[in-house]
């Protein structure tokens, strides 16, 4: 199964700090996207991204998140001053337009103290 | 704005015992997910549903789709203490997916 590889697979970060999480999505790939899991909750959306373009965000995205394509491959979600309330896993997920369906790669757990 | 519901939140099954469970969502989509997450880790694909009536099924789970009724439920078959974990169905609106809140499953032996 393809695989989308996430980076780091936990963060440490306090209050105020910035962060950069990382993803290597399916090659070839022009759809991808960045959700979040509160711990317990449910699977939240935050962006979508084609073609080196946000297509659709959440009101969850606010001001404090960007998401950049910095070199052709890795994708980034960067949240410039963390709250405690950022604490969550981080899923970058890429589509595949062969099998229909949608590979999520491992998380980021990101805590913020 | 699309609302996707599971119902139960929580089961809690004796191995062996058949169960269903219920994913409604309040606005017509061409496609539903559902996904396997274990405790820490990330979504395990399931099935993808694409059209009204689609079955799709994997060992002791079968999945199905009434998009009439926008309704999809994952039967669960003789359960077994391996499909310990939480089930979320998610429903494909505009570029996104939208998740329903996730069935814990506990299948107790």
């Amino acid at each position: 199964e393809p695989e989308v590889t996430q980076t780091p697979s936990h963060q440490v970060t306090q209050m105020g700090q910035e962060v950069i999480l990382r993803c290597v999505p399916i090659s070839n790939h022009l759809y991808f996207y960045w959700y979040r899991q509160i711990l317990g909750q449910k699977v939240e959306f935050l962006v979508s991204f084609y073609n080196n373009e946000i297509s659709e965000k959440s009101e969850i995205f606010d001001d404090q998140f960007s998401v950049e394509r910095p070199d052709g491959s890795n994708f980034t979600l960067k949240i410039r001053s963390t709250k405690l309330e950022d604490s969550a896993m981080y899923f970058c997920a890429s589509p595949s337009t062969g099998t229909s369906k949608a590979f999520f790669g491992q998380g980021t757990r990101l805590t913020v103290v | 704005e699309l609302k996707v519901e599971q119902n139960p939140l929580f089961l809690s099954m004796q191995e062996g015992k058949n169960y269903t469970i219920y994913c409604n969502y309040s606005t017509t989509s061409d496609r539903l997910y559902w996904y396997r997450q274990d405790p820490g880790k990330s979504l395990e694909s399931l099935f993808v549903l694409l059209s009204n009536g689609a079955v799709k099924q994997e060992g002791r789970l079968m999945a199905s789709l009434d998009t009439k009724a926008r309704l999809s439920t994952l039967h669960i078959t003789a359960a077994v203490h391996d499909l310990s974990a939480t089930y979320f169905c998610a429903v494909e609106y505009g570029n996104k997916l939208v998740f329903g809140a996730g069935t814990i499953l506990r299948v107790k032996s």
